[in-house]
């Protein structure tokens, strides 16, 4: 079975530009989330939706990132203009209905510069 | 609001010595539990889970947590560690009602041969 597939893997671009991650969840499962990891301050939950619907984003950090879902099986993030402290690895993970569990993708690491 | 405490930041352990991370929550309802670990330079990956029942949980590669209700607590544990159990652990928690998965600070853990 195919997993939680994200891109770009690696992606490096120069401040002020824009960028989207991309997601594609596990067939099947209802809830899609968004991470940002960093040494500094961990795993910290961007935004997550269920069913398409975004449920909570207060873990947005400003209003130069943004999510969709357009559909149940991708969804985007993306950052305009993005900044040297946007540089993090950028996790997606999906989760079947009724578990909690989640299963991430390899995440996609960005450099801004 | 909901948090997660892992007190041990960094642990380095001798091959075959017994590990046990410390999780503590703050909410006072109804959770499920995880454990998560990250290989270097890989997504995370689930180690176990607590639903509900025998609070004692049995994991992959040796591992197990227990529940302890009174005490807020989710520890993590392993009798004889491998080098290869070398990566960061985050302990995670999600209340019934949400999906919402609320990540500790993570755990590095070196062992040497």
């Amino acid at each position: 079975d195919a997993g939680v597939i994200q891109s770009p893997r690696h992606e490096v671009t120069e401040m002020g530009q824009e960028v989207t991650l991309r997601c594609k969840p596990i067939s099947g499962h209802n809830s899609l989330f968004w991470y940002r990891q960093t040494m500094m301050r961990g795993l910290e939950l961007l935004i997550y939706f269920n069913n398409n619907v975004p449920i909570d984003d207060s873990g947005m950090p400003e209003d130069r990132f943004s999510a969709k879902m357009p559909n149940a099986s991708f969804s985007t993030l993306k950052i305009q203009p993005s900044e040297p402290r946007d540089s993090a690895v950028y996790f997606c993970a999906s989760s079947p209905p009724a578990t909690g569990e989640l299963f991430f993708g390899e995440g996609s690491r960005l450099t801004v510069l | 609001a909901q948090s997660v405490s892992q007190h041990n930041h960094h642990v380095i352990l001798s091959e075959a010595a017994s590990l046990e991370l410390g999780c503590n929550y703050s909410y006072g309802g109804t959770v499920n539990l995880f454990w998560y670990v990250q290989y270097p330079g890989q997504h995370l990956q689930l180690l176990l889970k607590y639903f509900s029942g025998d609070p004692l949980v049995k994991g992959i590669k040796g591992f197990e947590a227990e529940f302890i209700k009174s005490k807020f607590s989710f520890n993590l544990r392993k009798p004889s560690v491998q080098w290869s159990d070398t990566a960061e652990y985050f302990c995670a928690v999600n209340r019934r009602d949400t999906d919402k998965l609320i990540f500790g600070t993570g755990t590095r853990l070196q062992v040497f041969p």
